[in-house]
């Protein structure tokens, strides 16, 4: 079976510019997690989704961050406009269930110069 | 507040050595998951194992095994005889049951396997 797909694996964009990262959760998962690495603050949890429906976003730095999940096979998390302090890699990850297992996709590594 | 402490930043070995990774955990609830994550060079983050609280048996896999004490709040991760490919960042993580299901990372423990 397939894992947790993300697009693009890398990018790379001028500040100001719109990003968008793109997620497919490993089928019959319920529960969809947006995490970012970065050197200064580790591993962060971004936003939550369960059944599509956003349940924690408060990891969500800005307005300037937005994720949406129409349906259950799909999962966008938008940045506009982009920042350098933005860089970092981007992961998503899924679960059955809540926290129960979450199981991550390859990550993206955003680039804003 | 949930916490997860790995205090040791980097630890070296060479080939065949035994080596433990500490992790240490705070939490209010009595019913959560743990989990230790692996992210080698190429960055993915790989699943190695979950430990439900009411569990506290060790588990052995291959050259992997846990040592999971709720007393101490520790649920440390032992490589024996460790290999150059062991080489890695490890992440423990803790996870609330019956929470948003928040998955809180520790800072990660870069171990370096030398030849």
């Amino acid at each position: 079976d397939a894992g947790v797909i993300q697009s693009p694996r890398h990018e790379v964009t001028e500040m100001g510019q719109e990003v968008t990262l793109r997620c497919k959760p490993i089928s019959g998962h319920n529960s969809l997690f947006w995490y970012r690495q970065t050197m200064m603050r580790g591993l962060e949890l971004l936003i939550y989704f369960n059944n599509n429906v956003p349940i924690d976003d408060s990891g969500m730095p800005e307005d300037r961050f937005s994720a949406k999940m129409p349906n259950a096979s799909f999962s966008t998390l938008k940045i506009q406009p982009s920042e350098p302090r933005d860089s970092a890699v981007y992961f998503c990850a899924s679960s059955p269930r809540g926290g129960d297992l979450l199981l991550f996709g390859p990550g993206t590594r955003l680039t804003v110069l | 507040a949930q916490k997860v402490t790995q205090a040791q930043t980097e630890i070296s070995v060479v080939e065949k050595e035994d080596v433990t990774l500490d992790c240490v955990y705070e939490t209010r609830d009595t019913t959560y998951y743990l989990f230790w994550y692996k992210q080698p060079p190429s960055g993915e983050l790989v699943f190695l194992i979950r430990r439900n609280s009411f569990d506290e048996q060790n588990e052995i896999s291959g050259r992997y095994s846990w040592n999971f004490q709720k007393s101490t709040s520790s649920f440390n991760f032992t490589i024996t005889a460790s290999q150059v490919v062991d080489s890695a960042v490890y992440f423990c993580a803790l996870s609330e049951v019956g929470n948003t299901g928040k998955l809180i990372f520790g800072q990660g423990t870069t171990l370096q396997v030398k030849p």
